[in-house]
């Protein structure tokens, strides 16, 4: 039973222009949503974060928008840059002190020059 | 200075062999935690450490077992090592208590059993 799903094996976007990377879950107890970016041969790195009781965050150029009554969460990148290639991971954590991340099977990012 | 470190990166073995996987974090962290990436790129959570004490454990076979020393090490043994344990392992540690926090990662150990 996959919890957090990221429908979107891969996505190209042309470099300037923006990324939408798509993210669903299904348990509602979710309580904390992270973005973590993979390059080849690397561990994921955490991108950013949102708490449930937010709708938004901001970071330089990565924006993570969360819509609860949907169990939706996308990260926004832009301007994109060649060097966001990389696969993203979205994760869901259940409440405070459980410090367990539940993790989709992310999305590969290619930006075009 | 590397945050979380795990050694060795690569591992190729033979099935039935007995190995082990080391993990060191210099963050101060109190909880540790190994994940398993499957050939579906699923990333998934095998054991959490808090404190060198296990709080979760993820339905994992017993061949692997995992061990703290200190709040700083985790390091994984697997026993009896079989096909299906093919994967990439990562490592890595996160705050304990302090709310909103993200885990940091280590670069994986590749395994493959032959």
């Amino acid at each position: 039973d996959q919890q957090v799903k990221q429908n979107s094996p891969s996505l190209s976007v042309q470099e300037g222009r923006i990324s939408i990377l798509n993210c669903d879950y299904t348990n509602s107890m979710f309580d904390y949503f992270l973005w973590y970016k993979k390059y080849p041969a690397e561990g994921p790195t955490f991108l950013i974060s949102i708490s449930s009781i937010k709708d938004k965050n901001e970071d330089g150029r990565f924006t993570v928008f969360l819509n609860k009554s949907a169990k939706h969460l996308s990260l926004h990148i832009v301007p994109s840059q060649p060097g966001d290639s990389a696969v993203y991971f979205c994760a869901a954590r259940v409440n405070f002190g459980n410090e367990k991340l539940t993790f989709g099977t992310g999305t590969r990012l290619t930006i075009i020059p | 200075d590397t945050a979380v470190s795990q050694t060795p990166k690569y591992l190729v073995t033979q099935m039935g062999n007995d190995k082990s996987i080391k993990c060191e974090q210099n963050l101060g962290h109190d909880t540790m935690y190994w994940y398993k990436q499957d050939s579906k790129k699923f990333l998934k959570i095998m054991f959490s450490y808090n404190n060198k004490e296990l709080i979760i454990n993820e339905t994992v076979p017993n061949r692997f077992s995992p061990k703290s020393p200190d709040k700083a090490h985790l390091n994984l043994h697997i026993n009896s090592l079989e096909l299906g344990d093919s994967a990439v392992y990562f490592c890595a540690s996160s705050p304990w208590g302090q709310g909103a926090s993200e885990a940091f990662f280590g670069q994986g150990t590749r395994l493959t059993v032959v």
